[in-house]
């Protein structure tokens, strides 16, 4: 295991079209984020899985936004009817323990979504 | 809420010298933990350091080092013996201790290393 990877590395598409990303996390961690990430920003929240239930969604999530983690293991984001403003790079992180230092979270390499 | 600021949006450093990287935190909460992370240009996020606010001892990992000052809310980031390699984006970030809860992220501090 390699860590948590994300796949596509980079997705360009058209306005108004869906595009759906996956994260596959290292495999013992229970606990499973979303993150975006704007240019000259600091990543932000989006959302939040333990095991299969998603227990945490920001107001940056917007309706257009759903993700899943069927059976606890990877992970889907996808976002709806894709808007200019969505552009931004989409990260994943997952992390296990219950707290400290064990709260660290590894991050994988993040999706750069474009939208035109 | 918690928030972190980190005001320095740019630092300059030569090879081999030491940079502090400046951290200032918000919350309410008695018990939380701080990270710092670095982000090459490649975007991965890579963890660094970790303080919870009840260590008594100023963590170190190798050259990093976070200076926690408790009582002013801040918590630098120390690199000695600077190396280019070292050259990236770096993010403070804040959580507090209850399980499950998001990262809170500062919008970083870029970081050159010069030869």
């Amino acid at each position: 295991d390699t860590g948590v990877s994300q796949d596509p590395r980079h997705k360009i598409t058209k306005r108004g079209q869906n595009v759906t990303f996956r994260c596959d996390p290292i495999s013992e961690h229970n606990r499973l984020y979303w993150y975006r990430q704007t240019l000259g920003q600091g990543p932000e929240f989006l959302t939040y899985f333990q095991n299969e239930a998603q227990l945490e969604k920001s107001r940056l999530l917007s309706d257009r936004f759903s993700a899943e983690r069927p059976k606890g293991s990877f992970s889907t984001l996808e976002i709806q009817r894709t808007e200019q403003g969505d552009s931004a790079m989409y990260l994943c992180a997952s992390s296990s323990g219950t707290g400290g230092r064990s709260t660290e979270a590894f991050f994988g390499q993040g999706t750069r979504l474009t939208v035109v | 809420a918690q928030k972190i600021t980190q005001t320095q949006p740019g630092m300059f450093v030569q090879e081999k010298e030491a940079v502090t990287l400046d951290c200032t935190y918000d919350t309410s909460d008695q018990s939380y933990g701080l990270f710092w992370y670095k982000q090459p240009s490649s975007g991965e996020m890579i963890f660094l350091i970790y303080q919870g606010s009840y260590d008594e001892q100023n963590a170190t990992e190798g050259r990093y080092s976070l200076n926690f000052q408790k009582a002013r809310k801040s918590a630098n980031l120390v690199i000695s013996a600077s190396q280019l390699g070292d050259s990236a984006m770096y993010f403070c970030a804040m959580r507090d201790n209850q399980a499950g809860t998001a990262l809170i992220f500062g919008k970083g501090t870029t970081l050159s290393v010069s030869s």
